[in-house]
């Protein structure tokens, strides 16, 4: 059975600071891994998807890698600001017959002091 | 504007009663997908649809029903029978099943006393 973790589970950083956010998954059959925002009370904002074929996604100040073989990806934010403050999960699509379900770790609440 | 919508945004209903949270979308994707989230818990997936007219239970389908007559809108029932029914639901889409991005709506609060 798929397993997502997320270390750790809170994190406080000043701003400008470059931080490492860390997703482990335990079955390395994967479709593909998924990077979500969520802040307070809202919905999943999408923020990188990497196909399990791909080692590394980049958007704007975000970065996020994938390693298949040792369960692993990390998304890397740079200069990090005040907005950015939010949960962040990560989500693996798990092959399962037709299905492409995503198994969500607990998330990462990242505070960003101004 | 393209996306996926949620309502209400709150809801409260007395224990006993069946309630159903609404999902529409407009960005023509053929899967959809509902999921629960609790505190300190992951999302967990509910019922899921590749099509119209087609659903499967997903991890935690007890309590739960849905529908998916139109392809822009799978409703859930939250019926009498899910023992825990408080909880943040939260619906999504995708073009298709298989390895592609799936989007969120920005979710309903549903709180039973």
């Amino acid at each position: 059975k798929q397993e997502v973790t997320q270390i750790p589970a809170a994190l406080s950083v000043p701003e400008g600071e470059n931080l490492v956010l860390n997703c482990s998954f335990t079955d390395s059959a994967i479709y593909n891994l998924q990077w979500f925002r969520q802040d307070p009370g809202k919905g999943l904002t999408s923020l990188l998807l990497i196909q399990s074929s791909q080692r590394e996604q980049t958007s704007g100040r975000l970065n996020a890698s994938l390693d298949k073989s040792s369960g692993r990806s990390t998304l890397y934010i740079a200069a990090s600001q005040p907005g950015d403050s939010a949960t962040y999960l990560c989500a693996v699509g798990n092959y399962g017959g037709a299905t492409n379900k995503l198994i969500f770790g607990t998330g990462t609440l990242l505070a960003v002091q101004p | 504007d393209g996306g996926i919508t949620q309502s209400p945004k709150y809801l409260f209903r007395k224990e006993g009663q069946n309630v159903t949270l609404s999902c529409e979308q407009n960005l023509n994707h053929d899967a959809m997908y509902w999921y629960r989230q609790d505190p300190g818990q992951g999302l967990r997936l509910i019922y899921y649809s590749q099509i119209v007219n087609d659903f499967q239970k997903g991890d935690i389908a007890e309590g739960y029903s849905v529908s998916r007559e139109k392809k822009e809108s799978f409703p859930l029932t939250v019926t009498s029978a899910q023992k825990n029914p408080t909880a943040f639901y939260l619906c999504a889409s995708s073009i298709s099943q298989g390895s592609y991005e799936q989007y969120f709506g920005p979710g309903t609060r549903l709180t039973v006393t």
